[in-house]
C-alpha cells in the first residue's frame, strides 16, 4: 500500500525550532520529487517548498515566506523525507502535509499523508 | 507573487451543475490542477493537466481552460460532493507552485 506517514508536529515557541518527518512506502521513494504543504487552522492550502530526486539533482525550492529558515532534505535509504524549521513564527502554525505526485506527473499531488499540526506559541 | 483567484463560495442544489473558476496570469502556460478536501481529512486530487480525471474520481467531475481562467466543473452535484475545493498551478517558470484560496461548495 503507498503510504506517507508525517511525524514530529508538536509545540514550539516563538523562535525556535522543529524537524518533521514523512515516511514513505509503497513506492520507489529515491525516484519522488517530494513536497510539503501546509494549512492554518481554517485557512487554505499553501505549498511550502520541494525536494527533487537525487537523479534529478535533488535541488531544492522554497515559498517565499519559508525561504532560508526551512530546509528540506531526503534520506532515500531510509525513505524518509524531512523538514527542519527554524526561526518559527506564530504564522507558521499549521497542519504539515508531505505530498508526492505518484501516478500523473511531479505537479499532480495524488498521495498525501496525514498531516502533522505544529503550534508554533508563547 | 503569484496567486490564483477563486470565489469562496459556491451553492447549488443536489443535481445540478457546479462551476468553480480560478484565475491566474500564467495559467496559458502552466498546467492546473484540482483538489477536493473535506473537514478533518487531506485533499484528494480530482482533476490533472488541466481535464484528466484520475482513476476512481466520478465522472461527474471534470475541467476545462481558457486563457487565464480553468474552470472545474461538477455535473449532477451529490451531497457528498459538499467540500472546500482548490486550485493548484505554477509561476509562469515552473518552479514555485500556489494553490488558490479555496472554494467552499455548499450542497443547498
Amino acid at each position: 500500500e503507498v503510504q506517507l506517514v508525517e511525524s514530529g508536529g508538536g509545540l514550539v515557541k516563538p523562535g525556535g525550532s522543529l524537524r518533521l518527518s514523512c515516511a514513505a512506502s509503497g513506492f520507489t521513494f529515491s525516484n519522488a520529487w517530494m513536497n510539503w504543504v501546509r494549512q492554518a487552522p481554517g485557512k487554505g492550502l499553501e505549498w511550502v517548498g520541494r525536494i527533487k530526486s537525487k537523479t534529478d539533482g535533488g535541488t531544492t525550492d522554497y515559498a517565499a515566506p519559508v525561504k532560508g529558515r526551512f530546509t528540506i532534505s531526503r534520506d532515500d535509504s531510509k525513505n524518509t523525507l524531512y523538514l527542519q524549521m527554524n526561526s518559527l513564527k506564530t504564522e507558521d502554525t499549521a497542519v504539515y502535509y508531505c505530498t508526492t505526485g505518484l501516478n500523473f506527473g511531479d505537479d499532480a499531488f495524488d498521495i498525501w499523508g496525514q498531516g502533522t499540526m505544529v503550534t508554533v506559541s508563547s | 507573487s503569484y496567486e490564483l483567484t477563486q470565489p469562496p463560495s459556491v451553492s447549488v442544489s443536489p443535481g445540478q451543475t457546479a462551476r468553480i473558476t480560478c484565475s491566474g496570469d500564467a495559467l496559458p502556460k502552466q498546467y492546473a490542477y484540482w483538489y477536493q478536501q473535506k473537514p478533518g481529512q487531506a485533499p484528494v486530487l480530482v482533476i490533472y493537466k488541466d481535464s484528466e480525471r484520475p482513476s476512481g474520481i466520478p465522472e461527474r467531475f471534470s475541467g476545462s481552460s481558457s486563457g487565464t481562467t480553468v474552470t472545474l466543473t461538477i455535473s449532477g452535484v451529490q451531497a457528498e460532493d459538499e467540500a472546500d475545493y482548490y486550485c493548484q498551478s505554477a509561476d509562469s517558470s515552473g518552479t514555485y507552485k500556489v494553490f488558490g484560496g479555496g472554494t467552499k461548495l455548499t450542497v443547498l
